[in-house]
């Protein structure tokens, strides 16, 4: 069984620029979320995408959007970069909507 | 609405002495509970999780939760802690066995002394 892959793991942008990050679903999962995770914080959830719809989201600013593709796959876009957006992406996917969600290792973004 | 209190930021424990980490919680419907753990630089491993079915809930490495409606609480133990088990734990909380939403803790940092 293949758990949830994401890419890059580290990345390094400047303010304002756009970045995409990267998630491969855990085998036979059709539910995707995302979520930030400031340093020293618990993760904050940014959207979930079930079978290709955005399902539902969180106080975040239309500048984070998000893609999922027929195979479950997942693309989070971030545009307009601001210092505060340096945290740990997590992508976690699941069965339908049912909990539990599996979590990949996350993509580490620094704003300079 | 979800919410999660977890009550330490940070618990220090001796190695082969119990583990307490303490939750509670607070939701208008029926809760799905949940406790992850993340070690350095890494993502979420799921430990536990509680929904709706016994109230004791037992999960990996020999942690185990009890759910206690009447106070809302949700406290992961384990017997006897293990240097591998230092990590930061996050309690989490969401509707019923479904739902868009994952409500975390501001997580506990677990130090396990040698």
């Amino acid at each position: 069984e293949t758990g949830v892959t994401q890419s890059p793991t580290h990345l390094i942008k400047t303010r304002g620029q756009q970045v995409t990050l990267r998630c491969s679903s855990q085998s036979g999962h059709n539910t995707v979320s995302w979520y930030q995770q400031a340093l020293g914080q618990g993760p904050q959830f940014i959207f979930q995408y079930y079978r290709e719809e955005e399902n539902g989201r969180g106080n975040f600013p239309p500048r984070f959007s998000g893609l999922q593709f027929p195979n479950y796959s997942s693309e989070l876009n971030v545009n307009a970069l601001e210092l505060d957006d340096s945290a740990l992406y997590l992508c976690a996917s699941s069965f339908r909507l049912m909990w539990p969600q599996h979590f990949g290792d996350g993509t580490r973004l620094s704003i300079l | 609405a979800q919410s999660v209190t977890q009550l330490d930021s940070h618990v220090s424990v001796s190695e082969g002495t119990p583990v307490l980490l303490r939750c509670n919680y607070s939701s208008s419907y029926s809760p799905s509970l949940f406790w992850y753990v993340q070690h350095p630089n890494k993502g979420l491993q799921l430990l536990l999780k509680y929904t709706s079915a016994a109230t004791l809930v037992k999960g990996i490495n020999g942690f185990e939760a009890e759910f206690k409606k009447s106070e809302t609480s949700f406290h992961l133990t384990k017997p006897s802690a293990h240097m591998s088990d230092a990590a930061e734990y996050f309690c989490v909380v969401s509707e019923g066995n479904t739902g868009n939403q994952f409500y975390f803790g501001t997580g506990t940092s677990l130090t396990v002394i040698p």
